[in-house]
């Protein structure tokens, strides 16, 4: 699977857009991107992925570029609850008797702030 | 609805002592079972998945093993402890025809004193 290079931290202002880039100049043309997140203590949580179309859920939003190297996470209204470790995460959708191993990097810290 | 349980959620043991974790899915069949660990100040590490009862495969070499004795339990163990195997260990599972979400469990966090 191709390796993800993302921001080590970001801030955002309450009630903000927060945009969370990620990297991902090695995907190949079977390859999806993943973005998951991580509060303090707790297990990751999924929030989106997509191909090549932009996707959008009542989580969040996701910008994949025309070349598909890059990608942004667009969390609309952030709020203190979204402080979280987010992963950009590039994965082969296996299906049958294969299975979905998913590679996390060391993601973007987001803190949102008052 | 699917849950997912993990036992104990926190866990003391010393150097060389065994090791049980439990991980039990429920509102499923036929799960993909996974089990991550996250040391700290790092990102996880997939330890071992499993497509079927007894099928086990191992991701990195280490002194841990994994067992699926049933369709919807996963265990994780070890016969001695290292102080290396401190940190935060993750179950999940997702739908092997549907790899769209993968769930996680609540976590056990191991310290080896």
């Amino acid at each position: 699977d191709a390796k993800t290079t993302q921001p080590p931290s970001m801030d955002c202002a309450e009630g903000r857009a927060a945009n969370l880039p990620c990297n991902h100049s090695t995907i190949s043309g079977n390859e999806y991107v993943y973005w998951y997140r991580q509060i303090h203590s707790q297990g990751p949580q999924y929030i989106i992925h997509g191909l090549k179309n932009n996707e959008t859920n009542e989580m969040a939003s996701l910008i994949i570029t025309e070349d598909r190297k890059s990608s942004t996470l667009i969390l609309p209204h952030a709020t203190l609850r979204d402080t979280a470790v987010y992963y950009c995460i590039v994965r082969r959708n296996a299906g049958g008797t294969s299975y979905g191993k998913l590679t996390f990097g060391q993601g973007t810290i987001l803190t949102v702030h008052p | 609805s699917q849950t997912i349980h993990q036992w104990p959620a926190t866990l003391v043991q010393p150097v060389g002592s065994p090791l049980s974790l439990e991980c039990t899915v429920e509102g499923t069949s036929n799960p993909n079972l996974y089990w991550y660990r996250q040391a700290a100040g790092r990102g996880l590490q997939l330890l071992f998945y499993s497509v079927g009862i007894g099928q086990i495969s191992s991701e990195v070499p280490q002194n841990l093993s994994a067992s699926r004795p049933q369709d919807r339990q996963f265990i994780l163990s070890s016969k001695k402890l290292l102080l290396s195997d401190s940190g935060f260990y993750l179950c999940a599972w997702d739908n092997r025809f549907s790899y769209n979400e993968q769930f996680f469990g609540p976590g056990t966090r191991l310290t080896v004193l």
